[in-house]
């Protein structure tokens, strides 16, 4: 098992620009999540999904959308890429069911906006 | 709203000698849990321990053990016998206790651990 992978790894983007971030996880988990770490912060989460098809909101939000149309893959997008967007990127999954609660992490994907 | 506070933004600890990393959280939930992640300077987050609100016992994995003390709000992680390989950034976290499984993170402890 591959676990939770992120694509790509590195990415650089000048101001305006888009670009997706994939994760992807073939641990058949139902809930996925995209977090974003800044320095000397925790990471924080900017959206969620419970299945397939569906997507929630966290913490911040903004400037991002998200796609779970698949089960095993959850895209981060950026629309209009901003320098406060800067940041490492982290997916994460976990499945469903009780006595499960380890989230599983992808390496991460380090983003910088010019 | 959850909150996890860690109130050490570096510790130092000599090899072998055991170290504790402070967390408080504050929530109205009756039912969360509690985790820590390490963090390497290599950048990947690592699980460590899991302690549920209804835990009794202080869960153990190894080297590492989660103080729990419930009326002090306080999820404090133990490592015994420091590794030189335990240097990296510690972060505690909050498992929310609604169906979506979501985390709060604490802003983290950069732990070092000296020879």
């Amino acid at each position: 098992n591959a676990g939770v992978t992120q694509t790509p790894k590195f990415r650089v983007l000048k101001t305006g620009q888009s670009m997706t971030l994939l994760c992807a996880q073939d641990m058949n988990h139902e809930y996925m999540y995209w977090y974003r770490q800044d320095p000397g912060m925790g990471l924080r989460l900017i959206h969620y999904s419970v299945g397939e098809g569906t997507t929630a909101k966290g913490e911040v939000p903004d400037g991002y959308n998200v796609s779970r149309l698949k089960k095993q893959n959850f895209l981060l997008g950026l629309e209009s890429a901003a320098p406060s967007q800067t940041s490492v990127y982290f997916c994460a999954s976990i499945r469903s069911g009780t006595g499960t609660y380890e989230q599983y992490f992808g390496p991460g994907t380090r983003l910088t906006v010019t | 709203a959850q909150k996890i506070t860690q109130t050490q933004p570096g510790m130092f600890v000599q090899e072998k000698e055991a170290v504790t990393l402070d967390c408080t959280y504050d929530t109205s939930d009756q039912s969360y849990g509690l985790f820590w992640y390490k963090q390497p300077s290599s950048g990947e987050m690592i699980f460590l321990i899991y302690q549920g609100s209804y835990d009794e016992q202080n869960a153990t994995e190894g080297r590492y053990s989660l103080n729990f003390q419930k009326a002090r709000k306080s999820a404090n992680l133990v490592i015994s016998a420091s590794q030189l390989g335990d240097s990296a950034m510690y972060f505690c976290a909050m498992l929310h206790s609604g169906s979506a499984r979501q985390l709060t993170f604490g802003s983290g402890t950069q732990l070092t651990v000296l020879p």
